[in-house]
């Protein structure tokens, strides 16, 4: 299965400011995907990165807060926008290489807001 | 989209055997099943995916009734580093549409005892 990398695996930021996060996998794949996982919860997707054209958002997200860029078929960001203390979650990366086979996930971005 | 229903918890002693059933009710007939493991700090880890009968791998093993309204994850002889979130998906590749949609539910929480 493909290597997903996630750049920062963590960080802590000030309410306001902006946080993009890198998404870097080792292969080419057919679908990126950004979920946020809440403390003791489950995964939640945000959105699907479609690549060179605008992502496409659940029900609750919105491009102005999350914007996302995939530029090609091996890299993916994720930009959390003026950040509250609500933000503070894990976010990760997930792929599918292929139609037919199973995603596979990146071991998340840990977010803090103070 | 199928919505899962699993059990919130599950205990367990070391060297038994573990089976976690997912009740999804109104799986579509594209869909397939796959299971996920999660351990704090780390992003899900595939553990197995089907379709309908039983799948085994070197980990797990897969049951799904002819219906395919539920599923079963087994686990050979648990050891403590099983103990982990495992969480049943449904979903994948529309074939139709192009589209790609699995969704978390809650997940099963497995604590193995010594």
């Amino acid at each position: 299965s493909a290597v997903i990398s996630q750049k920062p695996s963590r960080d802590i930021c000030q309410r306001g400011t902006s946080l993009t996060i890198q998404c870097q996998v080792d292969s080419q794949v057919t679908m990126m995907f950004w979920y946020r996982q809440q403390p003791g919860q489950s995964l939640t997707l945000i959105a699907t990165a479609n690549q060179g054209s605008e992502a496409t958002y659940e029900s609750g997200f919105v491009i102005d807060k999350f914007p996302i860029s995939r530029p090609n078929l091996t890299f993916s960001t994720l930009t959390v926008s003026n950040m509250s203390p609500e933000d503070s979650s894990i976010y990760l990366c997930s792929v599918v290489g292929e139609v037919g086979q199973p995603q596979h996930f990146g071991d998340g971005t840990r977010l803090s807001i103070l | 989209l199928a919505k899962t229903t699993q059990p919130i918890s599950m205990d367990s002693y070391e060297g038994q055997e573990v089976n976690i059933t997912c009740s999804h009710n109104n799986i579509a007939t594209n869909d397939y099943i796959t299971w996920y493991q999660q351990f704090p700090s780390q992003g899900p880890r595939f553990i197995i995916q089907g379709y309908k009968t039983k799948v085994t791998n070197e980990v797990a093993s897969l049951f799904i009734p002819a219906d395919r309204k539920s599923s079963t994850l087994s686990l050979p002889r648990v050891s403590l580093s099983d103990t982990a979130v495992y969480y049943c998906l449904v979903g994948g590749f529309n074939l139709n549409t192009g589209g790609f949609k699995t969704i978390f539910g809650a997940g099963t929480r497995l604590f193995v005892k010594a």
